[in-house]
């Protein structure tokens, strides 16, 4: 099993540009969730999804949007980059939302300029 | 302001030292998991501690969950420098699908 996978590992966008973080895992979880990760602040939640069609905003969902069209796919998408969503990017899966334990993938270390 | 505090935030000691880690609030939380992550990489999960007092203890590092399930600890005995990275804990708050993450304490152990 490879887990979860997230790509790219790196990406530099310019103010405005738009992309995709692409999520995938092999578990068959139910549920998949995106944090930011900056600096002194922990893990915040972007979006999460319990299930194949279902998705809900979490802490820090502005500037995001997510689809869940399969069970196994999660993608992240940044409509128009802004300076204030260089961050790391992590995806993270589990049977059935917390207390389940957390699956994450390698991250998305992602800078705007 | 956030709703989990962790403290210290930085942490470097010599190998063969023991140690201390807290996860704080004002908050109940129905459970609460601690991750481990190196530089890089994902967290990846090292306990969860789900009742009022109870004590987990996974090799040379010990969790306890507090009686009123409002702070946890993390003790780690004789520390290795494999100990080093960033320990973070994570709430969970009546199973609304969404985990409250503190900041982390960056560990470092030096040989």
């Amino acid at each position: 099993n490879a887990g979860v996978t997230q790509t790219p590992k790196f990406q530099v966008l310019k103010t405005g540009q738009s992309m995709t973080l692409q999520c995938a895992q092999d578990m068959n979880h139910e549920y998949m969730s995106w944090y930011r990760q900056d600096p002194g602040m922990g893990l915040r939640l972007i979006h999460y999804s319990v299930g194949a069609g279902i998705t809900d905003q979490g802490e820090v969902p502005n500037g995001y949007n997510v689809s869940r069209s399969t069970t196994e796919d999660f993608p992240l998408r940044l409509l128009s980059a802004a300076p204030s969503q260089t961050s790391v990017y992590f995806c993270a899966s589990s049977y059935r939302g917390p207390p389940n334990e957390q699956f994450f993938g390698p991250g998305t270390r992602l800078t705007v300029l | 302001t956030q709703l989990l505090e962790q403290s210290p935030q930085f942490l470097s000691i010599q190998e063969g030292e023991n140690l201390t880690v807290y996860c704080n609030s004002s908050s109940v939380f129905s459970s609460l998991q601690w991750y481990r992550q190196e530089p890089g990489e994902g967290p990846v999960l090292l306990v969860t501690v789900v009742t009022g007092g109870e004590v987990k203890k996974l090799k040379r590092l010990t969790f306890q969950f507090g009686d009123a399930r409002k702070d946890s600890s993390l003790h780690i005995t004789a520390a290795q420098p494999g100990d080093t990275g960033l320990y973070l804990c994570a709430g969970d708050r009546d199973s609304n699908y969404q985990l409250i993450w503190g900041a982390g304490t960056k560990l470092i152990i030096k040989p």
